[in-house]
């Protein structure tokens, strides 16, 4: 157990739709990354936010969007859901925002756009 | 540009013997990060070892092991003795200190343990 908690595990949705993920860092970290894992395209970044602040960006569609809360949790939007779009989402969360650091992953949130 | 290959798309060996996963990236950046995870069928991403492009030293933890030889950009790690519970998908990352910040993985290798 990573520390890292995601939520909901399972999300099954239409096509046109729109859903949010959340995650929470291990205690202590600042930072929080989102990753999308599909088959086609493997692991990919999307997005990095530190302390509240986004810090880097990825390969994140436009119809996405994060944000990290006060309580340094973060929630991943997508929109306007498209059947591509189902893949094994990733949470991960580091103690700062520095390259140094590791990441630690959560258990991931598969989404399936039917 | 940077990448992180892993030629090994699935590797298939009998309990007990050794293997090894390969990784070799790419990057012209002189300070960076290599790490490996390990990514078992339960689906989750477990941290395996981190690496700093200063670091040459070998590392072992147990029946783990990674080499890490700068000439020929590569981070290749060894399980000795290998056990089923040791079949899993392994992912080799970089990560370069510029404005980025963002890591970038290797396609991974799906490692079969056969008992």
């Amino acid at each position: 157990d990573s520390g890292v908690t995601q939520t909901p595990k399972h999300l099954i949705t239409a096509t046109g739709q729109r859903v949010t993920l959340r995650c929470s860092p291990r205690s202590g970290d600042l930072s929080v990354y989102w990753y999308q894992q599909s088959l086609d395209q493997g692991l990919q970044f999307l997005i990095q936010y530190y302390n509240g602040e986004e810090r880097a960006k990825g390969n994140i569609l436009e119809r996405f969007s994060a944000q990290q809360f006060p309580d340094l949790h973060s929630e991943l939007n997508l929109s306007s859901l498209e059947l591509g779009d189902s893949a094994l989402y990733f949470c991960a969360s580091s103690v700062d925002w520095s390259v140094s650091d590791t990441q630690y992953f959560g258990p991931g949130t598969r989404l399936t756009v039917l | 540009a940077q990448k992180v290959t892993q030629a090994q798309t699935e590797i298939s060996v009998v309990e007990k013997e050794d293997v090894t996963l390969d990784c070799v990236y790419e990057t012209r950046d002189t300070t960076y990060y290599l790490f490996w995870y390990k990514q078992p069928p339960s689906g989750e991403l477990v941290f395996l070892i981190r690496r700093n492009s200063f670091d040459e030293q070998n590392e072992i933890s147990g029946r783990y092991s990674w080499n890490f030889q700068k000439s020929t950009s590569s981070f290749n790690f060894t399980i000795t003795a290998s056990q089923v519970v040791d079949s899993a998908v392994y992912f080799c990352a970089l990560r370069i200190q510029n404005r980025d910040d963002k890591i970038i993985f290797g396609k991974g290798t799906r490692l079969h343990i056969l008992p």
